[in-house]
């Protein structure tokens, strides 16, 4: 079946500082999610892209949908310590009414 | 405006008995999910619902079922509550359109503990 991989699991940085998350599918995605889940909450939907190879912006936030759809990557520009949680990425597989979720990648950030 | 409401917010069980997660979503979203989440583990589908009436396993089913109730209302029920299912458990919603998947809007979630 499908697999979603994201890397880092974990990662510390000073505020300030920027951050990457990458996520790598086993297949092919129509569309790929990006989701926040801040510690004790539940997953919060922060964008989603649809097209090869593209670029969309949310602030400091900066998400990039692959040229060949199987990858995305979430880059977080100046941390502040409100960016603390994990984040997930989600794809379906094609046709599908569902979505495989990356294990997610859990932000810490030091002021 | 509730959008996904789930009850019980905690709920500490003995092996063996069984219980009733409930799900409620008021957006009109054609489909439901209930997922499990573990420490490392991500988000893993359990069953959903891609339209009233009509229920299908996800990735990891054994010892649940559910029932899709009404539009608005969708179950998860432990028949036989085992340790293994200690986790929290989250009741998503979502439209659907030709264009493909709408974003899933989650429930603050169950934490379920299996002594």
């Amino acid at each position: 079946g499908q697999q979603v991989m994201q890397i880092p699991q974990y990662q510390h940085v000073q505020e300030g500082e920027d951050f990457t998350t990458y996520c790598n599918s086993s297949t092919t995605l129509s569309n790929i999610q990006w989701y926040k889940q801040r510690p004790g909450g539940h997953p919060v939907f922060l964008i989603q892209l649809v097209k090869s190879g593209e670029v969309k912006k949310q602030k400091r936030l900066t998400f990039q949908f692959g040229e060949a759809k199987k990858n995305s990557s979430l880059h977080i520009t100046a941390t502040q310590t409100t960016d603390v949680g994990t984040y997930f990425c989600a794809g379906p597989p094609r046709s599908a009414r569902q979505l495989t979720f990356g294990s997610g990648t859990q932000l810490t950030v030091l002021p | 405006n509730a959008g996904v409401t789930q009850t019980p917010k905690f709920q500490v069980l003995k092996t063996g008995q069984s219980m009733t997660l409930q799900c409620a979503q008021d957006m009109n979203h054609n489909s439901m999910y209930w997922y499990r989440q573990d420490p490392g583990m991500g988000l893993r589908l359990i069953y959903y619902s891609a339209s009233e009436g009509t229920t299908d396993k996800g990735e990891v089913p054994n010892g649940y079922n559910v029932s899709r109730l009404n539009k608005r209302e969708f179950s998860l029920r432990l028949e036989s509550a085992a340790p293994s299912q200690t986790s929290v458990y989250f009741c998503a919603s979502s439209g659907w359109t030709v264009d493909g998947n709408q974003p899933q809007h989650f429930g603050d979630g169950t934490r379920l503990s299996i002594l």
